[in-house]
């Protein structure tokens, strides 16, 4: 089974909206750490924000946010006022506890349009 | 210290050679990982390090790849007998110990098999 899950392939946003990036997992640990990375067309991965699975409060970056609903094992990402620097891949990771390695989803190909 | 670093950036090889690519991580970082990408999908876990001991490798990982961290600081990444879908992104990424560390990835190596 997929550990992280991306259903939106690709997703277009007008430059100064709020956009939301879905991703879900699945995990039967309880104590696990979820990841956003951002990977723009020169190809580097960029940490944008974590959150951890016992942490009270959706976790805040800047204009990243994450909205963390553990019941239903998403922790989909929020970015506020978009840019046109923004337009890139958004990658959703999770690591298990005592894990070395992070799992990624297939990613999300975001567009701010001008 | 810079980040992680990636040599050589773009590697283009006939089918059967083999290829050696180097990571250099972030001078206090003890993890290290090695992922491959393929284009529109997010990173594949291979391997990870903590020091100079490979604590996992994929079972996807053919036997024809190996790693090495000898001294727990730079890591090499080696195919043998390269094939066409071995064609990828090789993304290099180290981390401090602890799960809610997030990883710091290198540029890459772009590796095209012809």
């Amino acid at each position: 089974a997929q550990k992280i899950t991306q259903t939106q392939p690709g997703m277009f946003v007008q430059e100064k909206e709020a956009v939301t990036l879905d991703c879900t997992y699945d995990t039967s640990d309880q104590s696990y750490g979820l990841f956003w990375y951002k990977q723009p067309s020169s190809g580097e991965m960029i940490f944008l924000i974590y959150q951890g699975s016992y942490d009270e409060q959706n976790a805040t970056e800047g204009r990243y946010s994450l909205n963390f609903q553990k019941a239903r094992k998403s922790a989909n990402l929020v970015i506020s006022a978009s840019q046109l620097g923004d337009s890139a891949m958004y990658f959703c990771a999770m690591r298990e506890p005592g894990m070395g390695q992070f799992y990624f989803g297939t990613g999300t190909s975001l567009t701010v349009i001008p | 210290d810079t980040g992680v670093s990636q040599d050589p950036r773009h590697k283009i090889t006939k089918r059967g050679q083999n290829v050696t690519f180097r990571c250099d991580p972030i001078s206090e970082h003890n993890r290290l990982y090695w992922y491959r990408q393929t284009l529109g999908q997010g990173p594949e876990f291979l391997t990870y390090f903590q020091n100079e001991a490979q604590l996992e490798k994929s079972r996807l990982l053919s036997d024809r790849f190996s790693a090495e961290r000898p001294k727990g600081s730079f890591s090499t990444l080696e195919i043998q007998r390269t094939e066409q879908g071995d064609s990828a992104m090789y993304l290099c990424a180290s981390s401090p110990l602890g799960d809610s560390y997030e990883q710091y990835f290198g540029p890459g190596t772009r590796l095209t098999v012809t």
